[in-house]
C-alpha cells in the first residue's frame, strides 16, 4: 500500500459525458501527479501540481483539466468523453516537486467509456 | 521530442539465469532516470533513481546502472516472485515525465 488514495476504483460511462477522478496523496507530500496508461500507448504524463500550483503540463487533451485544492487532495476532470479515453487513470505523489523526487503510485481508476 | 525506448518488450528467464533489460533514451537536459515495477492492474512501484552518468544502485537482486544514452536493470539470479513489467521513465528540466512501454519479464520456477 503505498499509501495513496483513488476514487472511484471503476467508473463506467458514455460517451459525451464528463467524470470527476480524486486523489489524495500521501501524508506529507505536497506534489500530484496525474498519469494516463492505456494498452498502445504506455504511461503517459498528463500533469503535475506542487501545493496547489501547477508545476508541468504533459500530454493533457484540452477537455481535460486538473486541480489540487488546499488539503492537497487532487481532482481530475475528464469532459465530452470519447471511446478513446478508455484507459487506466493513476495518481501518483511525492515529497516534493523536484526533478528526482521518488513518486508513490495509487491503485488507479479504471475508465470506461461506452 | 523526448524518446525512451525499452528492451526486449517480453523476457522469459529460468528462476535462478540472471539477465538486463535495456532502456535507451533520447532526450535533452536530462534531469533524472527512474526506474519501476508493475504488477498487472496496480500503480507501478518505485525502483531507483539515477542522475548522472556512471552511477549505480542496488536492491536485492537488482541493480541499475546509467551511461549517458542508455540505462541497465540487471537481474542476479531472479526468483517467480520477480516476474512484472518492469519501466523505466525520464525526467527533463521542463519537469515533464516521459515513460518507455516496458519490459515484461515472466520468471519461471
Amino acid at each position: 500500500d503505498s499509501g495513496v488514495t483513488q476514487t472511484p476504483k471503476h467508473l463506467i460511462t458514455a460517451t459525451g459525458q464528463r467524470v470527476t477522478l480524486r486523489c489524495s496523496p500521501r501524508s506529507g507530500d505536497l506534489s500530484v501527479y496525474w498519469y494516463q496508461q492505456s494498452l498502445d500507448q504506455g504511461l503517459q504524463f498528463l500533469i503535475q501540481y506542487y501545493n496547489g500550483e501547477e508545476r508541468a503540463k504533459g500530454n493533457i487533451l484540452e477537455r481535460f483539466s486538473a486541480q489540487q485544492f488546499p488539503d492537497l487532495h487532487s481532482e481530475l476532470n475528464l469532459s465530452s468523453l470519447e471511446l478513446g479515453d478508455s484507459a487506466l487513470y493513476f495518481c501518483a505523489s511525492s515529497r516534493t516537486g523536484g526533478t528526482g523526487n521518488e513518486q508513490f503510485f495509487g491503485p488507479g481508476t479504471r475508465l470506461t467509456v461506452l | 521530442e523526448d524518446q525512451v525506448t525499452q528492451s526486449p518488450e517480453a523476457l522469459r528467464l529460468q528462476e535462478g539465469e540472471s539477465s538486463s533489460l535495456n532502456c535507451s533514451y533520447t532526450v535533452s537536459g536530462l534531469r533524472g532516470l527512474f526506474w519501476y515495477r508493475q504488477d498487472p492492474g496496480k500503480g507501478p512501484e518505485f525502483l531507483f533513481t539515477l542522475y548522472s552518468a556512471g552511477e549505480e544502485k542496488e536492491k536485492e537482486r537488482l541493480k541499475a546502472t546509467l551511461t549517458k544514452k542508455e540505462s541497465f536493470l540487471h537481474i542476479t539470479a531472479p526468483k517467480p516472485e520477480d516476474s512484472a513489467t518492469y519501466l523505466c521513465a525520464v525526467r527533463v528540466e521542463d519537469q515533464k515525465v516521459t515513460f518507455g512501454t516496458g519490459t515484461k519479464l515472466q520468471v519461471i520456477p
